[in-house]
């Protein structure tokens, strides 16, 4: 299948400072990143969804200012939480849906291929 | 509100026995996705099924696609310890719009 890395894995940061989160797809053209956010025994909320080279499609509640997503590239989006506060602390997953050859087989515009996911703690 | 209740949240068995999860909704999915999830990681799909009274195998695990595309279920047939994890389903609500909806998931941990 597809694969989708993240970086970083872990990052911990201190209350007020901003985080960058990065979501490549190494093996095929990503026309469409999501982004999830998921807390301790909870499921995948999702935040936005972009496209490449247009702006962010936020979810109702999730503050598109706070959250800045970036999708440059059809191999690349990034998540910024500016501002940190201890309550961003979560579970980013990203998510990526396109076409191309990947892992042998062709992938599906329809299915998304889930990044490992970023663990982020604001202190 | 959630759109899709998944059940049990959680399950304990002992290695050998079968089990069987449950996805339900009031809404029509065009299509819908089991995953699972191990700790610290992403969501890895398992199966994509589409068509209503679909049934799909993958070794040991069997999803049905109700005939109202409305709820999804997940059979495992003899559980293994390597299969403890927590399984994801979440449904696409229209066709082409790559949205998802989660269920809550449901733990499963399989005792040797």
């Amino acid at each position: 299948g597809a694969v989708v890395s993240q970086h970083p894995s872990r990052v911990i940061c201190k209350s007020g400072t901003s985080v960058k989160i990065e979501c490549r797809s190494l093996d095929f053209q990503a026309t469409t990143m999501f982004w999830y956010r998921q807390f301790p025994k909870k499921s995948l909320m999702l935040m936005a969804t972009s496209n490449e080279g247009s702006k962010a499609t936020y979810e109702q509640g999730v503050e598109k200012d706070k959250f800045l997503i970036n999708h440059a590239s059809l191999t690349l989006s990034t998540l910024t939480v500016t501002s940190a506060h201890p309550e961003d602390s979560s579970f980013y997953i990203c998510s990526a849906s396109g076409w191309g050859l990947a892992g042998g087989s062709q992938t599906s515009t329809d299915t998304q291929y889930f990044g490992p996911g970023t663990r982020l703690t604001v202190l | 509100t959630q759109l899709l209740e998944q059940s049990p949240q959680f399950l304990s068995i002992q290695e050998g026995e079968n089990l069987t999860v449950y996805c339900n909704s009031s809404s029509v999915f065009s299509s819908l996705q089991w995953y699972r999830q191990e700790p610290g990681e992403g969501p890895v799909l398992l199966v994509t099924v589409v068509t209503g009274g679909e049934v799909k195998k993958l070794k040991r695990l069997t999803f049905q696609f109700g005939d109202a595309r409305k709820d999804s279920s997940l059979h495992i047939t003899a559980a293994q310890p390597g299969d403890t994890g927590l399984y994801l389903c979440a449904g696409e609500l229209g066709r082409g719009s790559e949205k998802l909806v989660f269920g809550k998931g449901t733990k499963l941990t399989v005792n040797p």
